[in-house]
């Protein structure tokens, strides 16, 4: 499994843009790089995922390294709702009885303080 | 909107007595699973399910069981629950061929 590395934590303005760095230096190329946040306690939500491009969505920008060995997360105006965990994972395949299991592997993420 | 339900959201029981926590999707998804969540150990995948009748473990299913007999549903089930299985637990579904990308609110279950 390719591991991640995420700083513990990060401190943002409001307003401005975060940017939350993931090394992944073991990625193998058919690994995309997935990110979640968690709001305290709440169930894991999906921001965005990618394998090689840049990609941006509604709430964030991805934007990975030409030799995939890091990425980075951009949310371009944080709130103090964008106060979370966020979590970088590298997406496993495993083969079960049952078909291949899209297991996701969090690690600690990072926590995003958003102050006003 | 779609969602994913959890019921009960909060638990309370003793050693022993069986129960079943309740997970509901909305989005016709056909890959399901559930997490366990504890104090510096993360999210760790307890069961997942493929489809109906198709389910496996994950990687910490012992004392836990699952069912999938309707697309819809996931519940998990507790036959002799241990204050070791005291947590935070999280359903989640997805699409065909994609990591789960919605999760359930979760249930806070505590074994006494």
């Amino acid at each position: 499994d390719a591991k991640t590395t995420q700083p513990t934590s990060m401190d943002c303005a409001e307003g401005r843009a975060a940017n939350l760095p993931c090394n992944h230096s073991t990625i193998s190329g058919n690994e995309y790089v997935y990110w979640y946040r968690q709001i305290h306690s709440q169930g894991p939500q999906y921001i965005i995922h990618g394998l090689k491009n840049n990609e941006t969505n509604e709430m964030a920008s991805l934007i990975i390294t030409e030799d995939r060995k890091s990425s980075t997360l951009i949310l371009p105006h944080a709130t103090l709702r964008d106060t979370a965990v966020y979590y970088c994972i590298v997406r496993v395949f495993h083969h079960g009885s049952g078909g291949s299991n899209y297991k996701l592997t969090f690690g600690k993420g990072t926590l995003l303080t958003v102050n006003p | 909107e779609a969602q994913v339900t959890q019921n009960p959201r909060y638990l309370i029981t003793v050693t022993g007595k069986k129960l079943t926590v309740t997970c509901s999707q909305n989005m016709n998804h056909e890959y399901m699973s559930w997490y366990r969540q504890d104090p510096g150990l993360g999210l760790r995948q307890i069961y997942y399910s493929m489809n109906v009748e198709v389910t496996d473990k994950g990687d910490v299913p012992e004392g836990y069981k699952v069912s999938r007999k309707e697309k819809r549903n996931f519940p998990l089930i507790l036959e002799s629950p241990s204050p070791n299985q005291t947590s935070l637990y999280f359903c989640a579904s997805s699409p065909p061929r994609t990591p789960p990308q919605y999760f359930g609110p979760g249930t806070r279950l505590t074994v006494l």
